[in-house]
């Protein structure tokens, strides 16, 4: 079993729809998570980071992180074709970002 | 600011070669690290290095190394190259203090 698992879909939803994606973990040390966006034939994007349990908020994305379930998301409010892309979650147990364990990521579409 | 460069961006080589890859962080970025990225394992860490020394190893053979440069410049090296190790690898820079890292657009390994 990955320790981190991540639903590969992919996943089509029409513009304007609200996207929720979502991590599984095994590992009870993580403690910084992490969302990427990565473009086709591009390097990951960050863009959100959270430290421990809690919600943060940035423009039309939402992540949210449950440590007593080991369970974390990513809400996209207002979906755009821009959105296209594939969604990588990322933790580690140190800060700074060290020796990052990746989800397998989601390919989301959104349609026009 | 200049972001995350990665020379080559492509790269064909021949089994039992090696090959040597070089990545310049964002300036005023200590910790260089090196993640390989195939279809079927996803994002897996290699290794980090925080002024010029090695900080963090991820589960590779040591055919896989890497140095990194008074000025932060990194470079890996691959020796004895397997069909296997065709992937993308991507290098990142982070401050150490701030969340996350910046990556580049990595990489293209392909072994023949």
């Amino acid at each position: 079993q990955k320790e981190v698992e991540q639903d590969p879909g992919p996943l089509s939803v029409p513009e304007g729809a609200i996207v929720s994606l979502n991590c599984t973990y095994s590992n009870s040390a993580f403690q910084y998570f992490m969302w990427y966006r990565q473009y086709s034939r591009k390097g990951p994007e960050l863009l959100m980071y959270t430290y421990s349990s809690g919600n943060k908020e940035d423009g039309r994305f939402t992540a949210q992180v449950d440590k007593s379930s080991k369970y974390i998301s990513l809400f996209i409010r207002d979906s755009q074709p821009s959105d296209s892309a594939t969604y990588l979650c990322a933790m580690s147990e140190m800060g700074g970002a060290q020796k990052l364990v990746f989800g397998q990521g989601t390919r989301l579409t959104i349609n026009p | 600011k200049a972001g995350v460069t990665q020379t080559p961006r492509y790269l064909i080589k021949t089994r039992g070669q090696q090959v040597t890859l070089s990545c310049s962080p964002i300036s005023g970025h200590r910790s260089v690290s090196w993640y390989q990225q195939t279809p079927g394992q996803g994002l897996q860490f290699l290794f980090e290095y925080f002024s010029e020394t090695q900080r963090n190893k991820g589960n590779f053979p040591g055919r896989f190394s890497g140095r990194q440069f008074s000025n932060s410049r990194s470079e890996m090296n691959v020796s004895t190259l397997e069909l296997g190790d065709s992937a993308l690898y991507l290098c990142a820079s982070s401050t150490d203090s701030s969340g996350g890292y910046t990556f580049g657009s990595g990489t293209r390994l392909t072994v023949v």
